[in-house]
């Protein structure tokens, strides 16, 4: 059974690229990586989501290594607005009978004037 | 913009009531979800429904059961409230025709079971 495992928490400063890592080491094979952000009192927002190798939006980057074992979630430029709950989802919704989705914990990030 | 609803933000319910959370899509979506979401367990899916009349288990279903009688509407209910499902309740939909596991989610119902 899948499992994704990412930090706790992490901090960070104004201006800087923040990396936050998520492990997935039974990924199946049809299985996307997909990522989200939370801030208090809301529900969690769609920030990317990738199979394989780089996928790159307005918001993030998503970096895939080849045995898709794990993801790296790539902001850019934090600002004090990136303050927010990351979580990190495996699994395909769609995928018929075994159906699995797998949330992460989810990574506080602080982001620090 | 997608829109799910929830009912209301804020609950309170006395231990043994019959609790109804209500979740509104208007997108037309064949997914939606039901989550709680406790503080250091992340979130934890509860049923999820892929149709009409459609629901399946998630990973947390005791005490819980859920109904779906027309494709916007997904309800949540505590058939006996007790206090150890005072939680956050998140309801999502999602469309098996876009991106898989891009989910739209409401923005909860704090219920709190006295």
């Amino acid at each position: 059974l899948a499992k994704t495992t990412q930090p706790i928490s992490m901090d960070s400063y104004e201006g800087q690229e923040v990396n936050i890592t998520c492990s997935h080491n039974n990924i199946a094979t049809n299985d996307y990586i997909t990522w989200y952000q939370q801030f208090p009192s809301q529900g969690p927002r769609f920030i990317i989501q990738g199979y394989k190798t780089k996928v790159t939006n307005e918001v993030a980057s998503l970096f895939i290594p080849a045995d898709r074992k794990s993801s790296t979630l790539s902001l850019p430029r934090v600002s004090l607005s990136d303050t927010a709950v990351y979580y990190c989802l495996v699994g395909d919704e769609n995928a018929g009978n075994n159906r699995k989705l797998i949330w992460g914990l989810g990574t506080s990030l602080a982001v620090n004037p | 913009d997608v829109k799910v609803t929830q009912s209301s933000r804020y609950l309170v319910k006395r231990t043994g009531e019959k609790v109804f959370l209500e979740c509104v899509q208007d997108m037309d979506h064949e997914n939606m979800f039901w989550y709680r979401q406790d503080p250091g367990l992340g979130l934890r899916l509860i049923y999820f429904s892929y149709d009409v009349k459609m629901k399946e288990k998630g990973d947390i279903p005791e005490g819980y059961s859920v109904s779906r009688e027309k494709k916007e509407r997904f309800s949540l209910i505590l058939e006996s409230a007790s206090t150890n499902q005072t939680s956050m309740y998140l309801c999502a939909s999602s469309s098996r025709r876009g991106s898989p596991n891009e989910q739209f989610f409401g923005p909860g119902t704090r219920l709190t079971v006295l």
